[in-house]
């Protein structure tokens, strides 16, 4: 059973462009959550999904960043013209269907912004 | 509001040294407490979970308590080694419909030979 799977690991982006992270949750898990670690910051919660439904999104920044987690495929953060205090690590972490509070975390994406 | 803080925020020991790292919560219904390990540039690897419900977990060397109604949790490391050089992420996840985790800001490890 693999972990959960996030890409890419790391990803360059200019000002202005897009960033787009994936999270496969484990098999079986119907339940993402996406935290950011700024530099030199602790890990924030930014939002947490099931399947086609957005249940928490009180720590996305209100502008510019989106996600979803459809039916089928992977979980997508979107960043829209990023800027460079978007730099950061990005973690998904994955639970069952039958929430046992416990979050099983993928490897991170870092993202850096020119 | 939930506030996780994690003292202290590093850590210089010599390696065989019995160490204990200290996590405090303001609010204590939670639904658990985890313990994580992450390595410079790398993800998270968790250690140890205990439910609200339990007093202390163990795995190898590692040993942590939690008392919920102090709003504490100590993560005991015996024998400390160079390879636990690491920072040490103590997070609560919160109960009830709030559900995410909470996170410490850390306690730097270095373990020297």
């Amino acid at each position: 059973n693999a972990g959960v799977m996030q890409n890419p690991r790391h990803l360059v982006r200019r000002r202005g462009q897009e960033a787009r992270l994936r999270c496969s949750p484990m098999k079986g898990h119907s339940h993402v959550y996406w935290y950011r670690q700024l530099p030199e910051e602790g890990l924030k919660f930014m939002v947490y999904l099931q399947k086609e439904n957005i249940i928490d999104e009180s720590g996305m920044p209100k502008e510019r960043f989106s996600a979803e987690f459809p039916k089928e495929g992977p979980s997508i953060l979107r960043i829209q013209q990023v800027v460079r205090g978007d730099s950061a690590a990005y973690f998904c972490a994955s639970s069952p269907q039958v929430d046992t509070g416990e979050l099983f975390f993928g490897e991170g994406s870092r993202l850096t912004v020119l | 509001k939930q506030e996780v803080t994690q003292i202290p925020a590093a850590l210089s020991v010599p390696e065989g040294e019995n160490l204990v790292l200290n996590c405090s919560f303001t609010d204590s219904a939670i639904y658990n407490l985890q313990w994580f390990r992450q390595d410079p540039g790398k993800g998270l690897t968790s250690l140890l979970l205990i439910q609200s419900s339990q007093r202390e977990q163990t795995s190898g060397r590692l040993n942590a308590s939690l008392d919920k109604s102090s709003g504490r949790s100590t993560l005991y490391i015996a024998a400390s080694q160079p390879g636990d050089s690491a920072t040490y992420l103590c997070a609560v996840f919160n109960a009830g419909n709030n559900r995410k985790l909470i996170w410490g800001l850390g306690t730097s490890l270095a373990v020297n030979p």
